[in-house]
């Protein structure tokens, strides 16, 4: 089925791992976003990209890293795991403003919960 | 910078109950709004979103919303709940260009009883 897909789904890590989530679009969007999702504070974006080889600082990059070497995946990477980073990490990709698709058309992945201890 | 206030944080209803969960935002320019729904455990959905046009926008499951430009609000609504209502409901904003960032709001949960 097409649409966004998240690995791993659940991760345990112990503090000082590191570790690199992947998300995977089959729907040639070109805009891609990482947000962690806290209770009691929505989802905060961490980094995002525009296109194949770009990347930015979302609202919360300290301790994550991210890539876009292709354009159907977008890497997420924490060098050095803090229990702070403890949390549900949602992946979301739409197309480029008036490249087709549905408009404003957002699909968010089934997450990833992880824990850092 | 952006924000996204949710004033309701936690809403408890009975079935049949009317539901108007509030959203405002702080961007005075254009910008796209969006109301998604988090059932446990699962990810993300798209309930209704407003571009452009009739400010009262219909989405699914019998949920629409209505943009008042002068208040820069986006209330949710529903004549009638129904226990399958019980997630989390998050207000987005995006700002065209510049990313299309979508920023969120802090969530509400909304508990229906039978």
């Amino acid at each position: 089925n097409a649409g966004v897909t998240q690995t791993p789904k659940f991760r345990v890590l112990k503090t000082g791992q590191s570790m690199t989530l992947l998300c995977a679009q089959d729907m040639n969007h070109e805009y891609m976003y990482w947000y962690r999702q806290d209770p009691g504070m929505g989802l905060r974006l961490i980094h995002y990209s525009v296109g194949e080889g770009t990347t930015a600082k979302g609202e919360v990059p300290d301790g994550y890293n991210v890539s876009r070497l292709k354009k159907q995946n977008f890497l997420l990477g924490l060098e050095s795991a803090a229990p702070s980073q403890t949390s549900v990490y949602f992946c979301a990709s739409r197309p480029t403003p008036g490249g087709g698709g549905i408009i404003g058309g957002y699909t968010f992945g089934s997450g990833t919960r992880l824990t850092v201890v | 910078a952006q924000s996204v206030s949710q004033h309701n944080h936690h809403v408890i209803l009975s079935e049949a109950a009317s539901l108007e969960l509030g959203c405002n935002y702080s961007y005075g320019g254009t910008v796209n709004l969006f109301w998604y729904v988090q059932y446990p455990g699962q990810h993300l959905q798209l309930l209704l979103k407003y571009f452009s046009g009739d400010p009262l926008v219909k989405g699914i499951k019998g949920f629409e919303a209505e943009f008042i430009k002068s208040k820069f609000s986006f209330n949710l609504r529903k004549p009638s709940v129904q226990w399958s209502d019980t997630a989390e409901y998050f207000c987005a904003v995006n700002r065209p260009g510049g990313g299309n960032k979508l920023t969120f709001g802090t969530g509400t949960q909304l508990k229906v009883e039978l």
